[in-house]
């Protein structure tokens, strides 16, 4: 399977945009790029996924660059409630084991008032 | 619409005791996923199933760990014999029918912590 490689954790001031790398050099041409958060306590949340293009919803926009290598997830203004882990996550379209998200350690977010 | 409902939230069970988890997925939803999230790591997928039928339980413990999906009810991830390092938290998910493909979400529960004394 493919991997991703996130940092360990990021810290962002409240209301100030948050952008979370997110490296998988190794990305097959069927793998979506899917992430992820988990609040304290919580079970995981779908945030937003893409193949190519950028994709905006109501919680974030995906930026995924041109080589597929890399992408970011951006949360245009962090709130507190924003403070979670961030998974990266690639699924492949057509093979079976697609299925199953493979949660790497993820990104810490932390959010200052 | 409810979302994934687990229970019990909190189970406690000594060593040797069964733990029976429960998972109701969304309506409309027959595909059921279990991870767990063992104390300071990350969240590990156990089983898929479908309605009846396992699809991978890659990463099930050979072990004392089985899981079902019945036609009627909730699935059940069930251990047996706990030991203090079944102590984790087990989330479970769920997609909708056509949950095969790429592109579907999986909804996650609140989990179940089990304590193992």
């Amino acid at each position: 399977d493919a991997k991703t490689t996130q940092p360990n954790s990021m810290e962002s001031n409240e209301e100030e945009p948050v952008h979370l790398p997110c490296n998988h050099s190794t990305i097959s041409g069927t793998d979506y790029i899917h992430w992820y958060r988990q609040l304290p306590s919580q079970g995981p949340e779908y945030v937003i996924h893409g193949l190519t293009s950028n994709v905006n919803n109501r919680m974030a926009s995906l930026a995924i660059a041109e080589d597929r290598k890399s992408s970011t997830l951006i949360l245009h203004r962090a709130t507190l409630r924003d403070a979670a882990v961030y998974y990266c996550i690639l699924r492949d379209a057509i093979k079976a084991a697609g299925n199953k998200l493979t949660f790497g350690g993820g990104t810490r977010v932390l959010v200052k008032p | 619409n409810a979302g994934v409902m687990q229970n019990p939230r909190h189970l406690v069970r000594r060593r040797g005791q069964e733990a029976r988890l429960r998972c109701s997925p969304m309506k409309g939803h027959s595909h059921v996923y279990w991870y767990r999230q063992l104390p300071e790591e990350g969240l590990k997928f156990m089983v898929y199933l479908q309605k009846e039928n396992i699809i991978d339980e890659s990463g099930m413990p050979k072990e004392r760990f089985s899981a079902e999906f019945p036609k009627e009810g909730p699935s059940i991830l069930r251990i047996q014999q706990v030991v203090r390092g079944d102590s984790a938290a087990y989330f479970c998910a769920s997609s909708p029918p056509q949950g095969a493909s790429y592109g579907n979400e999986q909804f996650f529960g609140p989990g179940t912590r089990l304590t193992v004394l």
